[in-house]
């Protein structure tokens, strides 16, 4: 079972900078992984931040940034505002099976 | 403007079927893939799988296969989740969302529908 790896927990200072990480038990993510970065608020659907690794959406602020980092797709939040704590998932194409996996997901707290 | 709008909450009782409804709107239904995604309380995104709505092709996740039928009506530009043979574990909220272009998710989500199995 393909297992998609993200970090439980991170905190960020407002104004600070913090990377999140989203590694797959098959190997290195790639650009054929299409990774995909999603943020979450409390009572909210999802929405969708990043898309192939590094593509923003029309809405997604400039202080995201998606890449790939040793293996891993990441996503970097470069001067963290109170309004980007949330919880944060990656999302990996499987092309073989034509099957997306989600990560665990990763709550951040600017604090 | 691209609009998912869902059915509503649901209850089951435990060995039944539910039936979600995805309303789209502001695009052509047939023209983009639609996921289904599901989050249990207090819990992590699942993804369930897509449906072409042009040609009715479906993948799902291997956890979902044999319990859930994808289906879609273009004369209504509706698509359909249906799981069957429902546990407590089920119970979560579960959203559709369209595709970018080909499979790739795209920024608009429906606003969930919480389905709920207790005896």
């Amino acid at each position: 079972q393909t297992v998609v790896t993200q970090e439980p927990s991170l905190t960020v200072s407002p104004g600070g900078t913090v990377t999140l990480t989203c590694a797959s038990s098959t190997g290195a993510v790639t650009s054929a992984y299409y990774p995909t970065w999603l943020q979450q608020k409390p009572g909210q659907p999802p929405r969708t931040l990043i898309y192939s690794a590094t593509n923003k959406h029309s809405w997604t602020p400039a202080r995201f940034s998606g890449s790939l980092l040793g293996g891993k797709a990441a996503l970097t939040l470069s001067g963290g505002q109170p309004e980007d704590e949330a919880d944060y998932y990656c999302l990996l194409y499987y092309g073989g099976a034509q099957v997306w996996v989600f990560g665990g997901g990763t709550k951040l707290t600017v604090l | 403007q691209v609009q998912l709008v869902q059915s509503g909450a649901e209850v089951k009782k435990p060995g039944a079927s539910v039936k979600v409804s995805c309303k789209a709107s502001g695009y052509t239904f047939t023209g983009n893939y639609l996921h289904w995604v599901r989050q249990a309380p207090g819990r992590g995104l699942e993804w369930m799988g897509w449906i072409n709505p042009h040609s009715g092709d479906t993948i799902s996740a291997q956890k979902f296969q044999g319990r859930v039928t994808m289906t879609g009506d273009t004369s209504i530009s509706t698509a359909y989740m249906e799981l069957s043979r429902l546990t407590s574990d089920d119970t979560a909220f579960y959203y559709c969302a369209k595709s970018l272009t080909g499979t790739l998710l795209d920024d608009y989500w429906g606003q969930g529908t919480l389905v709920t199995v207790s005896s």
